[in-house]
Parts: C-alpha cells; sequence; structure tokens
C-alpha cells in the first residue's frame, strides 16, 4: 500500500506568478484535502475534493483553485501569488467518512 | 470563526513523565477531534481521534473528551525523547469535509 505523495517538494517562485502542486492519494483513498501550513502555525484547510468535485472551501481566496482526477489525485493551483503564499502545503487523503487523514510529506513554496 | 486553542509551549518533561497536552474548542458542536504529532520538518501523523467523552487509551497514549467543557486532552505515559515533537489538536466538521487546528504545543522530554 503506497502512502500520499506529493510533487514537488521544493519550490522557488517570484511574485506574480503561478504554480501547480501535485498529490498523488493512499491507494483506496476517494477524497483529498489541501492544507496552507505557515512557519510555526497549524495547517489551515484549502478545501476539499471527492469525486472530481469541490466538497468544501476554507477561507481562501479563488487564486487558489483545484482539480481531482478520475484516479483520485489532485492538483493544487495559486494564481498570482503573493509573499504570503509561502509556506508548506499539504494533501491529505482519506476515504469518505473514515476517521482521520493521511498527510503526504508536503510542498515547501517560497515565493519571493 | 471556529477556534481550536492551544498552548504554544515549550512544555518540557523529563523522560519517563507524563506529558499533558491540552486543547480548547470554540464550536460547541463539533462531534470530531483528533491529535496529530509533527516533527520538525514533516507532515503531521494521526496519532489519536476520539468522539465520545470520557478517556479512549491506546499504548502510551490518551486522549480525553469533556464536550460540556469544550477541552481535549493527550496524555502520553513513559514519555521519550522520541516523543519531542510538535503536537496538533483537530476538530472536526459536522459536514466531515474539513478539520480545525490548533497551533500546536511543542513537546520537548529530556533524557
Amino acid at each position: 500500500e503506497t502512502g500520499v505523495t506529493q510533487s514537488p517538494t521544493h519550490l522557488i517562485k517570484t511574485r506574480g506568478q503561478q504554480v501547480t502542486l501535485r498529490c498523488s492519494s493512499q491507494s483506496g483513498h476517494n477524497t483529498v484535502s489541501w492544507y496552507q501550513q505557515a512557519l510555526g502555525q497549524g495547517p489551515q484547510f484549502i478545501f476539499q475534493y471527492y469525486r472530481e468535485e469541490e466538497n468544501g472551501r476554507g477561507n481562501f481566496p479563488p487564486r487558489f483553485s483545484g482539480l481531482q482526477f478520475p484516479n483520485y489525485s489532485s492538483e493544487l493551483n495559486v494564481n498570482a501569488l503573493e509573499l504570503d503564499d509561502s509556506a508548506l502545503y499539504l494533501c491529505a487523503s482519506s476515504f469518505k467518512g473514515a476517521d482521520g487523514y493521511t498527510f503526504g510529506s508536503g510542498t515547501r513554496l517560497t515565493v519571493v | 470563526q471556529k477556534e481550536v486553542e492551544q498552548n504554544s509551549g515549550p512544555l518540557s518533561v523529563p523522560e519517563g513523565a507524563i506529558a499533558s497536552l491540552n486543547c480548547t474548542y470554540s464550536d460547541r458542536g463539533s462531534q470530531s477531534f483528533f491529535w496529530y504529532r509533527q516533527y520538525s520538518g514533516k507532515s503531521p501523523e494521526l496519532i489519536m481521534f476520539i468522539y465520545s467523552n470520557g478517556d479512549k487509551e491506546d499504548g502510551r497514549f490518551t486522549a480525553q473528551l469533556n464536550k460540556a467543557s469544550q477541552y481535549v486532552s493527550l496524555l502520553i505515559r513513559d514519555s521519550q525523547p522520541s516523543d519531542s515533537a510538535t503536537y496538533l489538536c483537530a476538530v472536526g466538521n459536522n459536514a466531515g469535509n474539513m478539520l480545525t487546528f490548533g497551533g500546536g504545543t511543542r513537546l520537548m522530554v529530556k533524557p
């Protein structure tokens, strides 16, 4: 059984650019959630995808968008990057209705 | 704004002692509660979840829930240096599609 994998592990972008982060969910999991974790803080919910549709969204602007594919993998897209977008982006997968999530190792995004 | 509050620490305990980590939450309707451990530079790892008032034990870990006081705690018995990490409390919403995390408590277990 493979875990949740994210790519890339690290990324440096310039303010105003766009970025795409990728996540492969754990085998058997049909739900993917994305979280943003700023340094020294707890993760904040961005959105969740279930059956290729958005299934809940946190307090993030529309320039944060996502996709889920038929194989349950997912992408997080961020447009018009700002310095405050620098954070660890975590993908978590689960089977809908299950207890808790399995997190991937994260993508460290630095915006300069 | 639903909130989850934790003391940021650091909480320092000697090896072999009991570490007690606490968390309060604002949404009285919350039904699911989770404890995650996060080592520096790593992603969160689920330790335990609890849904009902009272205690739930798993090995050296005990989660305690008091919904009337809106309080969740995690006890770690026989603390080991390898337990040194940040412990995140998370509360699930009623739709089951979102976790609200506290800021985490940094635990240091000294040999």
